[in-house]
Order: C-alpha cells, then sequence, then structure tokens
C-alpha cells in the first residue's frame, strides 16, 4: 500500500493524559499536513510541514498541541493533558511541492478523550 | 471553514437525476477550488478541481463551475448512481497561509436513492 498511513487508527483515552499520532506519507510526497475533523464538519487546518521545517501552524491550535517531523518523513502529533474537546478524528495528508495542488489523505486516527 | 460557505447540508436525489452543490468563498484572491469526496471510515479524496483562468471544467458524469465576480463555485453531478452517496466538500486555500494549506466548507452529504 503507497498511500498514507496514520497509527492509531483509533485511540481512547481519559482526560488530562497524553496521546501521539504518527502519519507516514506518500514517500515521494514533501508536504505533510494535519488536520482535525469533528462529525458534520469539513477538515480544519492544524499544521503543515515542507520536508522537515513546520511552516504554518493555525492560530487556533492550542499549546498543548505539538507536532515534528524531524527527517522530512514521517510526522508525530502529541497533544499533552486531553480534553473531551480534543475529540474528533485526526487526519495528515501529503502532496507533492507546488504551490496548491491535491492533498492525499490518510485514513485518520479517531480520539476519544473521556 | 471561515472563509469557505457550503450549501446544502444535506441532499437527496433519485438515481439519475442531477445534484448541484455549491460554495462561496470570501479571499478575492483565492485561486485554486478542489472538491473532494469522503466515504464513510476514509479519508477526502479529490474528485475534480478548478483554477482561477476558467470558469468551467468537466470530467465525465462531474463538472465544476466558477464565478470569480460572485466568489462562489458549484459541483454539479449529472446521471446519479448509488455509489455518489457520500460527504462532499468543497475547499479554497486558507489565507495567511501563504495558501499552502486549504480551509474546507462543513460538507454535503449526498443519498442518492436507487
Amino acid at each position: 500500500d503507497t498511500g498514507v498511513s496514520q497509527d492509531p487508527r483509533h485511540k481512547i483515552t481519559k482526560r488530562g493524559q497524553n496521546v501521539t499520532f504518527r502519519c507516514d506519507p506518500i514517500s515521494e510526497h514533501n508536504r505533510l499536513y494535519w488536520y482535525r475533523q469533528t462529525l458534520g464538519q469539513g477538515p480544519e487546518f492544524l499544521t503543515y510541514f515542507q520536508n522537515e521545517a513546520q511552516l504554518e501552524k493555525s492560530r487556533l491550535l492550542s499549546d498543548r498541541f505539538s507536532a515534528e517531523r524531524p527527517k522530512g518523513s514521517f510526522s508525530t502529533l502529541e497533544i499533552q493533558r486531553t480534553e473531551q474537546g480534543d475529540s474528533a478524528m485526526y487526519l495528515c495528508a501529503s502532496s507533492i511541492d507546488e504551490n496548491t495542488g491535491e492533498l492525499f489523505f490518510g485514513e485518520g486516527s479517531r480520539l476519544t478523550v473521556l | 471553514g471561515e472563509n469557505v460557505e457550503q450549501h446544502p447540508s444535506t441532499l437527496s436525489v433519485q438515481e439519475g437525476d442531477s445534484a448541484v452543490i455549491k460554495c462561496t468563498y470570501s479571499d478575492s484572491a483565492s485561486n485554486y477550488f478542489p472538491w473532494y469526496k469522503q466515504e464513510l471510515g476514509k479519508g477526502p479524496q479529490l474528485i475534480i478541481d478548478i483554477r482561477s483562468n476558467v470558469g468551467e471544467k468537466k470530467d465525465q458524469r462531474i463538472a465544476v463551475t466558477l464565478n470569480k465576480t460572485a466568489k462562489h463555485f458549484s459541483l454539479h453531478i449529472t446521471e446519479t448512481q448509488p455509489e455518489d452517496s457520500a460527504v462532499y466538500f468543497c475547499a479554497a486555500p486558507l489565507p495567511g497561509t501563504g495558501r499552502r494549506a486549504l480551509t474546507f466548507g462543513s460538507g454535503t452529504r449526498l443519498q442518492v436513492q436507487p
């Protein structure tokens, strides 16, 4: 399978715990995006990497959220001290380096905070 | 997303009929308008896109039209089939990110009745 893969697919945690999601983009794609999607809404932009550099971060993103892409390949998204409002689907997407173009999404990691 | 408004939120049609979904955007400098289809349990997938230098683009049963003056664009699906049932999202470049990221509409759930 050469698509975008995300792990885990589903995470259930208690409020206050930390969680980490991993994304493996399509190998030749150097742009990587994290989005969040809640029920009945469209994906909401969180952050964007070009290679290992984090170039954009939503101003709405809490400082409890941090993302890394240390070698310009896979990426991790960590949420510290989770809150019930963090419950959502976290989507990763990748694209080839161009100004705008097709985003290839993974199937997402669903977070449930109890 | 705050920069893209999408209507209707739900749409039910009979198999073989046409379906039209409309979006408006606020950033007059936007130049790229994709449409994504999301099936249950999967990430969104690009189905068609249009750039601002053209007014219409077709791909088999799917077409997108763009009115830059009015700042709206529409998705047209003709001869609908049950497998067209899904949630459809319009998107536009997200201002403030150098247009590297997309902002999505809230989605239209299309149900094609056999």
